[in-house]
C-alpha cells in the first residue's frame, strides 16, 4: 500500500538556518503529494502542494520538487524564523483515490 | 471565520462512557473527514462522507459510529470508551473527495 516516510524529530535549528526536512514515498502511479503544518494548539493547515513529476510547490518561503526518480518530496526554506516552530507533515494521495497518507510527522523548533 | 469548527475542543472522560464530538464546516464542501492523531503525533484517516453517504471506512472499531445529518456536519460517537481512545481527533472537508483538505482545530479526548 501508499506509505510515506519522513525524516525524524525533533529538529532544532537557529533562525536564519537553512531548513530540509526529508519525505520520501511509496506509491504506485503518480500519486499527488502534500506538505501540511500543524502549529502548536491549532489544526493542520496546507502549506504546498505537488500534483506531478517535477513540479515545484511553493508557499511562504517553503519550497518542495516532486522527485519521481527519487520518490521524494523534501521540504526546504533558506531562511527559518522562530514563527516556523511547527510540526511538519509529508502526505500523498492517489491517484483517483479520496484519502491522504500521512507521514508521522516532524516537529521543528527555531531558537532565537 | 471559522471554516471547519469542532466541539468540544477539549473532552475527558472515564472509560466505559459514550460521548460524541461534532463538526461543522460553512464552505460549502460536499466531503468531510475525520482523522485520529494518537501521542506520537501520528495522523490516519478514520472516516471519509461525500453528501452525507459513507465513502471510506478505514479498520476503526464498531464502537466508533459517523453520523452526517447533513453535508455541512459530521459528528462522530463513540461507544464504550477505552483508554487506547485518547488521542487528538481532527474534522476535515474538501469540494469532492480529490481536492485540499481543510482541517478543523482537533479535538482532544482524554479517556481517565
Amino acid at each position: 500500500g501508499n506509505s510515506v516516510t519522513q525524516m525524524e524529530g525533533p529538529v532544532t535549528l537557529s533562525e536564519e538556518a537553512f531548513l530540509t526536512i526529508n519525505c520520501t514515498y511509496t506509491a504506485t502511479g503518480y500519486p499527488s503529494l502534500f506538505w501540511y503544518v500543524q502549529y502548536p494548539g491549532e489544526g493542520l493547515q496546507l502549506l504546498l502542494k505537488a500534483t506531478k513529476a517535477d513540479d515545484k510547490g511553493s508557499n511562504k518561503g517553503f519550497e518542495a520538487t516532486y522527485r519521481k526518480e527519487t520518490t521524494s518530496f523534501h521540504l526546504e526554506k533558506g531562511s527559518v524564523q522562530v514563527s516556523d516552530s511547527a510540526v511538519y507533515f509529508c502526505a500523498l494521495r492517489g491517484l483517483g483515490a479520496q484519502k491522504l497518507v500521512f507521514g508521522q510527522g516532524t516537529r521543528l523548533t527555531i531558537n532565537p | 471565520d471559522t471554516a471547519v469548527s469542532q466541539t468540544p475542543k477539549y473532552l475527558v472522560t472515564q472509560m466505559g462512557n459514550d460521548k460524541s464530538i461534532k463538526c461543522e464546516q460553512n464552505l460549502g464542501h460536499d466531503t468531510m473527514y475525520w482523522y485520529k492523531q494518537d501521542s506520537k503525533k501520528f495522523l490516519k484517516i478514520m472516516f471519509s462522507y461525500n453528501n452525507k453517504e459513507l465513502i471510506i471506512n478505514e479498520t476503526v472499531p464498531n464502537r466508533f459510529s459517523p453520523k452526517s445529518p447533513d453535508k455541512a456536519h459530521l459528528n462522530l460517537h463513540i461507544n464504550s470508551l477505552e483508554l487506547g481512545d485518547s488521542a487528538v481527533y481532527f474534522c476535515a472537508s474538501s469540494i469532492e473527495a480529490l481536492n485540499e483538505q481543510f482541517f478543523g482545530p482537533g479535538t482532544r479526548l482524554t479517556v481517565l
